[in-house]
């Protein structure tokens, strides 16, 4: 059975850092590309950045709103990813999601639980 | 960025009839066109990829239309659980962007 969970979430202050990361099983980790998309309270879905499988060379692509600020990167050996959150702002607040995508395209087929993390001085 | 515009917002359905939400996207998105479902408290799930194959497990009456820059999401035949929020994604270009979501409640 897939499964991703998040974990690192919680409360920090504007301009500080966290480090989230996702833990993978049930399938072949260093074979599929995975993603991460947050979600404000009570508000929609955003993407957020994305990381390739190693074979497409493990480059990152990110939303205009974090790009500079966040980072994704992932070690296949321990079937984690993670997302590296610095300068973070009021509006980085929202329940983030880890992802995977499909072999065939980039929609995300399983979702962990998600991680609240909330900027707030 | 390209803008993916849901609607209705909300869509009021009676159980045993026909739901069509609609999704239209700026510029074309070929079919590289994805829908969700998400319920109060829980992850999205993936229904439909590539604007008409539908996930693993997902059941038949749910259905994808469109290329370019229309799209539909189509329940033949409402059951209760399928009253939740429903976004369409498009992945043709960076930055992947969602649509605000349609809200399919219960007449």
């Amino acid at each position: 059975e897939v499964q991703l969970v998040e974990s690192g979430g919680g409360l920090v202050q504007p301009g500080r850092s966290l480090r989230l990361s996702c833990t993978a099983s049930g399938f072949t980790f260093g074979d599929y590309a995975m993603s991460w998309v947050r979600q404000a309270p009570g508000k929609g879905l955003e993407w957020v950045g994305f990381i390739r499988s190693k074979a497409y060379g493990g480059t990152t692509e990110y939303a205009a709103s974090v790009k500079g600020r966040f980072t994704i990167s992932r070690d296949d050996s321990k079937s984690i990813a993670y997302l590296q959150m610095n300068s973070l702002k009021t509006e980085d607040t929202a329940v983030y999601y880890c992802t995977r995508l499909v072999v065939t395209a980039i929609a995300f087929d399983y979702w962990g639980q998600g991680t609240l993390v909330t900027v707030s001085s | 960025e390209i803008v993916m515009t849901q609607s209705p917002a909300t869509l009021s359905v009676s159980p045993g009839e026909r739901a069509t939400l609609s999704c239209r996207a700026s510029q074309s998105v070929s079919s590289n066109l994805a829908w969700y479902q998400q319920k109060p408290g829980q992850a999205p799930r993936l229904l439909i990829y590539g604007a008409s194959t539908r996930a693993t497990g997902i059941p038949a009456r749910f259905s994808g239309s469109g290329s370019g820059t229309e799209f539909t999401l189509t329940i033949s035949s409402l059951q209760s659980e399928d009253f939740a929020v429903y976004y369409c994604q498009q992945y043709n270009n960076w930055p992947i962007t969602f649509g605000q979501g349609t809200r399919l409640e219960i007449k």
